[in-house]
């Protein structure tokens, strides 16, 4: 299938600074891209919609100057965390459509783990 | 988006089949059913994806009675690396973008 990577796959940072965690779709176009994030033993929860050439969607009650998006190119996604605190630590996964795909399925990177301190 | 509801945790042993069973019972026209598994401190993977009947891949089957209710995601054989997170979620494909919403997901532990 598809290949999605995250950069970096681990990540820790003094509270407050700011983190970019990249996502990038390797063999694949992707016009809309997904951040979520996942907490431990919890579920994945949607974060925003990232939108190539626009605004990016966000998911009732995630801060949107806090959690910047940028997709800027067909194949990059960045999630910028602004001003982290300790509970912004988690675990950030990215997900990119292939419309062009079989089943038309998410395809989803390895992971951020964002640790701060 | 339909909401899903999944056992929140199975055991099994090794050799066995395992099935998860999923409720949907707001599943819209335009759904499909589609499962992932998350092995720790990774990203989700697929498995399957179906609208109706049966379907079959190399890894699992996936049934889906007729009234689309509910789903029954099949492993057989279970080995100790199908340990993991099992997600089912329902979304409709379309030309645009696909919003997936996953819920608590089902634990699967396989012991020796």
């Amino acid at each position: 299938g598809a290949v999605v990577s995250q950069h970096p796959s681990r990540v820790i940072c003094k509270s407050g600074t700011s983190v970019k965690i990249e996502c990038r779709s390797l063999d694949f176009q992707a016009t809309t891209m997904f951040w979520y994030r996942q907490f431990p033993k919890q579920s994945l929860m949607l974060m925003a919609t990232s939108n190539e050439g626009s605004k990016a969607t966000y998911e009732q009650g995630v801060e949107k100057d806090k959690f910047l998006i940028n997709h800027a190119s067909l194949t990059l996604s960045t999630l910028t965390v602004t001003s982290a605190h300790p509970e912004d630590s988690s675990f950030y996964i990215c997900s990119a459509r292939d419309v062009a795909g079989e089943y038309n399925e998410q395809f989803f990177g390895p992971g951020t783990r964002l640790t701060v301190l | 988006l339909a909401k899903t509801t999944q056992p929140i945790s199975m055991d099994s042993y090794e050799g066995q089949e395992v099935n998860i069973t999923c409720s949907h019972n707001n599943i819209a026209t335009n759904d499909y059913i589609t499962w992932y598994q998350q092995f720790p401190s990774q990203g989700p993977r697929f498995i399957i994806q179906g609208y109706k009947t049966k379907v079959t891949n190399e890894v699992a089957s996936l049934f889906i009675p007729a009234d689309r209710k509910s789903s029954t995601l099949s492993l057989p054989r279970v080995s100790l690396s199908d340990t993991a997170v099992y997600y089912c979620l329902v979304g409709a494909l379309n030309t645009g973008f696909q919003k997936l919403v996953f819920g608590t997901g089902t634990r699967l532990l396989v012991s020796p």
